[in-house]
């Protein structure tokens, strides 16, 4: 069964820098892209970054280009976020979601964690 | 990237069909075919109930399904049942290898 696992959400102020996790088991890990789509309270979803199975392509939504950063660690069947910069409109829950394996759509997620921009 | 265009909300009595739309660009949900759908009910995550525009994962009802004419996707869910209300949005990969999703469509069974 696949599982995908989210951690590191905290409140930070406007500014403050983030890390966010999502463990992941359940299929080969180092096979698939990797996603970071996001939630703002009330709000639809937004899709944030992907990153491919072998690491070497990452891409951004335009609203968080230059800010983070997505990265994977297939020793510890990993996905990070690392987020800088932050502003309130970042004030979301974070979900990591599994790439399909030929296809673009997403099709396993985790539960998200929540991540709160506020002074 | 706008997000792409979906009704906020669509409603229908028990048994009866829905169809929700959703539109994009050339770039985007005109431009391949790679429009995927998902199912999200209050506090949980999002689920993938279409993709590549018309298939159904395995296990997803055969009450849903998709289509496209040019810019535009569409879901309808037939046999409207009290479970199937929930937010559904619409996804799609983009020119800039990026996604894309739609705004999101709130689902009332009356």
């Amino acid at each position: 069964e696949v599982r995908l696992v989210e951690s590191g959400g905290v409140v930070v102020q406007p500014g403050g820098s983030l890390r966010l996790s999502c463990a992941a088991s359940g299929f080969t890990f180092d096979d698939y892209t990797m996603h970071w789509v996001r939630q703002a309270p009330g709000q639809g979803l937004e899709w944030v970054s992907l990153i491919t199975s072998d690491g070497g392509f990452t891409n951004y939504a335009d609203s968080v280009k230059g800010r983070f950063t997505t990265s994977r660690d297939h020793s510890k069947n990993s996905l990070y976020l690392q987020m800088n910069s932050l502003r309130s409109e970042d004030t979301a829950l974070y979900f990591c979601a599994k790439g399909a394996s030929a296809g673009k759509e997403l099709d396993h997620w985790g539960q998200g964690t929540l991540v709160t921009v506020s002074s | 990237q706008s997000a792409l265009t979906q009704p906020a909300s669509v409603s229908g009595s028990p048994g009866q069909s829905i169809t929700i739309s959703c539109t994009g660009t050339s770039s985007d949900v005109g431009g391949y075919n790679y429009v995927s759908w998902y199912q999200q009910h209050p506090g949980k995550a999002p689920k993938l109930i279409i993709y590549d525009v018309t298939n159904r994962p395995s296990g997803v009802s055969t009450r849903f399904s998709g289509s496209k004419s040019g810019n535009t996707a569409s879901l309808s869910i037939s046999g409207l049942q009290a479970e199937d209300e929930a937010d559904y949005y619409c996804c799609s990969y983009t020119s800039r290898s990026t996604r894309v999703f739609g705004a999101g469509t709130k689902v009332t069974v009356l």
